[in-house]
């Protein structure tokens, strides 16, 4: 089972500043089957980044997503008040097929 | 635009079947590039997969909750449904329906806006 851990569990930054998340995992996820989601409160997550690093449409510029392997990364540029929210990795691959991290949550300093 | 809705009872009692179905809108569930899937969010945590379908019926489960759950199918009304027998309390969360494409690397592009089931006497 592959699992994936991300860090950190909480992140506090101000509008404006960079954040970034980190998603590791157990064993390499294959031909990049790593994604990002978004999730607010009371509402279902939305998909931010797809294959490692392909933006989902709609999804402004400033989310972005690198890795490869075990080790992927989602950064955003500049923090709008509306990136305040829990982020979630996802991967594809051995059983059990989908797995989910944990969560980031990142809030207002 | 498409849209996801799960329907089903918001109350089960411990022992008994969770059932829940999701309806397709605006686009149809028989389409070769996607699978379909049921994601839960226990209260105040993470998500799980549950499993997935596709629309030929293949299935894939979470081998954590394989021995209880059942996913179909019915392409004839654009649904899918969810079966999970033998609720306890640790089985009550927000359901979601989503859908899985396969362009995507297999990523849930899609939605529902979910559904709370709380397992309860």
């Amino acid at each position: 089972e592959i699992v994936l851990t991300q860090s950190p569990g909480t992140l506090s930054l101000s509008p404006g500043e960079r954040a970034t998340l980190s998603c590791r995992a157990s064993q390499s996820v294959s031909s990049s089957y790593l994604a990002w989601y978004q999730q607010k409160p009371g509402q279902a997550p939305r998909l931010l980044i797809y294959g490692a690093s392909s933006r989902a449409t709609g999804i402004p510029d400033r989310f972005s997503g690198s890795g490869s392997g075990t080790d992927f990364t989602l950064t955003i540029s500049r923090l709008e008040p509306e990136d305040f929210a829990v982020y979630y990795c996802q991967q594809y691959g051995s059983s059990p097929r989908i797995t989910f991290g944990q969560g980031t949550r990142l809030e207002i300093k | 635009q498409l849209q996801l809705q799960e329907s089903g009872p918001g109350l089960v009692k411990p022992s008994e079947t969770l059932s829940l179905t999701c309806t397709v809108s605006g686009g149809s569930i028989s389409s070769s590039s996607y699978y379909w899937g049921w994601i839960r969010q226990p209260p105040g945590k993470g998500l799980e997969w549950i499993g997935s379908i596709y629309y030929s019926g293949s299935t894939y489960y979470n081998p954590s909750l394989k021995s209880r759950v059942t996913i179909s199918v019915d392409t004839s009304k654009n649904q899918f449904s969810l079966k999970l027998s033998s609720v306890t309390a640790a089985d009550t969360a927000v359901y979601y329906c989503a859908r899985l494409v396969a362009a995507s690397f297999l990523s849930f592009d899609y939605w529902g806006q979910g559904t709370l089931v709380t397992v309860s006497s």
